[in-house]
């Protein structure tokens, strides 16, 4: 699997859209890209995921560079419960070779 | 919604012991992993497992073995703990193609 690279920290305020990147240029073409997010004491809980078309739910917007070498995770409207901290990975469903590694991620934290 | 159960959330051990973690899925899932968080080192790869009996090493699979006599469940198992094992293990499970699901967590000191 790819390695991504993740800034350590960010800050958004409140009511603001938070975007947070994650630069993936050594992906392959059937590696998709998921997010997770990690709030205090919890296990990681899964946001979004995508393979090169720009990806929406009702947690967040998945955006993904043309070359997929990067992607920005946007929360449109940051609350204080959206502190955490979000991990981007790459990953091809292959069986038996499930070797999925998460990294250090980057810490949200949301400013009243 | 599925549901990922790990035995203990919190546990006290000595040195020398043997030490045995479970986690349960209940989503007939095929993959099962386990996890090791540290502070600033992320979350580690120590096994994963993706059927009945099979695992394969993670990225720190050393003073750790695993167990999958079932689907539904997988064993991390330390044969003699140490203290530098202190830490928070996470299961998660998924489907082949599918996202993974986390369970809450099991806090170990070895003292």
């Amino acid at each position: 699997d790819a390695k991504t690279t993740q800034p350590p920290s960010m800050d958004c305020a409140e009511g603001r859209a938070a975007n947070l990147p994650c630069n993936h240029s050594t992906i392959s073409g059937n590696e998709y890209v998921y997010w997770y997010r990690q709030i205090h004491s919890q296990g990681p809980q899964y946001i979004i995921h995508g393979l090169k078309n720009n990806e929406t739910n009702e947690m967040a917007s998945l955006i993904i560079t043309e070359d997929r070498k990067s992607s920005t995770l946007i929360l449109p409207h940051a609350t204080l419960r959206d502190t955490a901290v979000y991990y981007c990975i790459v990953r091809v469903p292959d069986f038996g070779n499930e070797k999925l590694t998460f990294g250090t991620g980057t810490r949200l934290t949301i400013i009243p | 919604d599925v549901k990922v159960t790990q035995s203990s959330r919190y546990l006290v051990k000595r040195t020398g012991e043997k030490v045995f973690l479970e986690c349960v899925q209940d989503m007939d899932h095929e993959n099962m992993f386990w996890y090791r968080q540290d502070p600033g080192l992320g979350l580690r790869l120590i096994y994963f497992s993706y059927d009945v009996k099979m695992k394969e090493k993670g990225d720190i699979p050393e003073g750790y073995s695993v167990s999958r006599e079932k689907k539904e469940r997988f064993s991390l198992i330390l044969e003699s703990a140490s203290t530098n094992q202190t830490s928070m293990y996470l299961c998660a499970s998924s489907k082949y193609d599918g996202e993974l699901f986390f369970g809450e967590g099991s806090r170990l000191t070895v003292l």
